[in-house]
């Protein structure tokens, strides 16, 4: 199955401690896009990558919340600090690339809980 | 700032009937919209996109309607079957990597 890959599915942290969520993009695919869904919402943009740069992070918190993409690996997702306002669905898209950018394949998700 | 909204957080409908689920849009720059379903446990599966040069787009047993003057856009299911149950998202873009999703609409299709 060569789909989006998230890992974990779920992660439990206590508040203060940091949360890594990883996204395998589907094959062939170089862009990377994550999601929040936090509870009766929708989903919610946060950030656009692509290997090694960071093309649009309008929809990320100022503060705690980072990604990368390197060039080798899985992108990954970085919660510091966590707190309880941080438990959410965290989803992983990607896209072939550019001219395709609407064209996005999500990952199963990432379950945040803060404890 | 809701940008796209679907005020019908749930829908059910009879096996072998249309569903009708709407959308709205407040953002006239957008110009590409699109319908996820999303199963539990799961991550959203595209279903339907259209442009926003065209008012209409079929494929199978699913049709996307847009009403630009409106800024109104409805997916019809016809007919539905009960493994159409799922929860729907409507999606919408303004030509960039910032896609803006409704909050869903829950769709049950009783047997």
């Amino acid at each position: 199955n060569a789909g989006v890959m998230q890992n974990p599915r779920h992660l439990v942290r206590r508040r203060g401690q940091e949360a890594r969520l990883r996204c395998s993009p589907m094959k062939g695919h170089s862009h990377v896009y994550w999601y929040r869904q936090l509870p009766e919402e929708g989903l919610k943009f946060m950030v656009y990558l692509q290997k090694e740069n960071i093309i649009d992070e309008s929809g990320m918190p100022k503060e705690r919340f980072s990604a990368e993409f390197p060039k080798e690996g899985p992108s990954i997702l970085r919660i510091q600090q966590v707190v309880r306002g941080d438990s959410a669905a965290y989803f992983c898209a990607s896209s072939p690339g550019s001219g395709r950018v609407y064209e996005q394949y999500f990952g199963p998700g990432t379950r945040l809980t803060v404890t | 700032d809701q940008q796209v909204k679907q005020n019908s957080p749930s829908l059910s409908v009879q096996e072998g009937r249309i569903s009708i689920l709407n959308c709205d849009y407040t953002n006239s720059m957008f110009d590409y919209f699109l319908w996820y379903k999303k199963y539990p446990a799961e991550g959203p599966t595209f279903l339907i996109s259209i442009s926003s040069i065209k008012d209409k787009n079929e494929d199978g047993r699913f049709t996307v309607f847009l009403n630009k003057s409106a800024k109104h856009l409805s997916l019809h299911i016809v007919p539905s079957q009960p493994g159409d149950s799922a929860v729907y998202f409507c999606a919408a873009s303004a030509g960039n990597n910032d896609m803006r999703f409704g909050a869903g609409t829950r769709l049950t299709v009783k047997p």
